[in-house]
């Protein structure tokens, strides 16, 4: 995933926020999403954004996105030891085909 | 939301033998899947898109003859890792595009994973 790029690692307190960013390159890009990946396991996918859209919220999950910057950031409130994961952002290219990740942000959450 | 199956989760095979590996939308027909590979700690890396009833389109740098891909019905393709050897040792997702909704963004889904080991 060279074109989208994450921070590798974060670590926060149970309870604090945490937020993730990420920053793609490809203007055409329709949607964005964020994965969260338990070690071991699949993906699962967390939440995802339009591309003409600055932002989505979901429960505990704020999605950004900076069309502009091509910056898009995960913000998890009052994070959870259980959030502890590696989480993946990704865009679809305008094809519908194309799915890219990013490197994934390993987040560690201390009690 | 939709489902997609891969099997088996876990395999550990010989040197030089054969390994495949399915995926399987259960309960919407994908005419295109997508194979990734995943090294630990790295991100997922895509192999090759399989195409229902046509040759799979593959990946710079991934070896078509070493990893076979085979999409035979609307809900069923297969990796077939070939001669494995211990770098193949990785762990394969597959994906499916489930185009009930194609104007949604959620039309994406990802299997459980395969883990493959080669001793």
């Amino acid at each position: 995933g060279e074109d989208v790029e994450q921070s590798l690692f974060l670590s926060v307190r149970e309870g604090d926020s945490s937020v993730i960013n990420c920053t793609y390159t490809d203007s055409s890009s329709t949607y964005l999403y964020w994965y969260k990946q338990e070690p071991g396991a699949g993906l699962q996918l967390l939440t995802y954004i339009f591309s003409n859209m600055d932002m989505k919220q979901d429960q505990r999950l704020t999605v950004l996105l900076n069309k502009k910057d091509k910056h898009l950031s995960l913000r998890i409130a009052d994070t959870q030891t259980g959030d502890s994961a590696i989480y993946f952002c990704a865009e679809m290219r305008e094809d519908g085909q194309n799915f890219v990740f990013g490197p994934g942000t390993r987040l560690s959450v201390l009690p | 939301g939709a489902v997609v199956s891969q099997h088996p989760s876990w395999v550990i095979c010989k040197s030089g033998t054969s390994v495949k590996i399915e995926c399987r939308s259960l309960d919407f027909q994908a005419t295109t899947m997508f194979w990734y590979r995943q090294f630990p700690k790295q991100s997922l890396m895509l192999m090759a898109t399989s195409n229902e009833g046509s040759k799979a389109t593959y990946e710079q740098g991934v070896e078509k003859d070493k990893f076979l891909i085979n999409h035979a019905s609307l809900t069923l393709s297969t990796l077939t890792v070939t001669s494995a050897h211990p770098e193949d040792s990785s762990f394969y997702i597959c994906s499916a595009r489930d185009l009930r909704q194609p104007n949604s963004g959620n039309t994406i889904y990802f299997g459980e994973g395969s883990w493959l080991t080669v001793v």
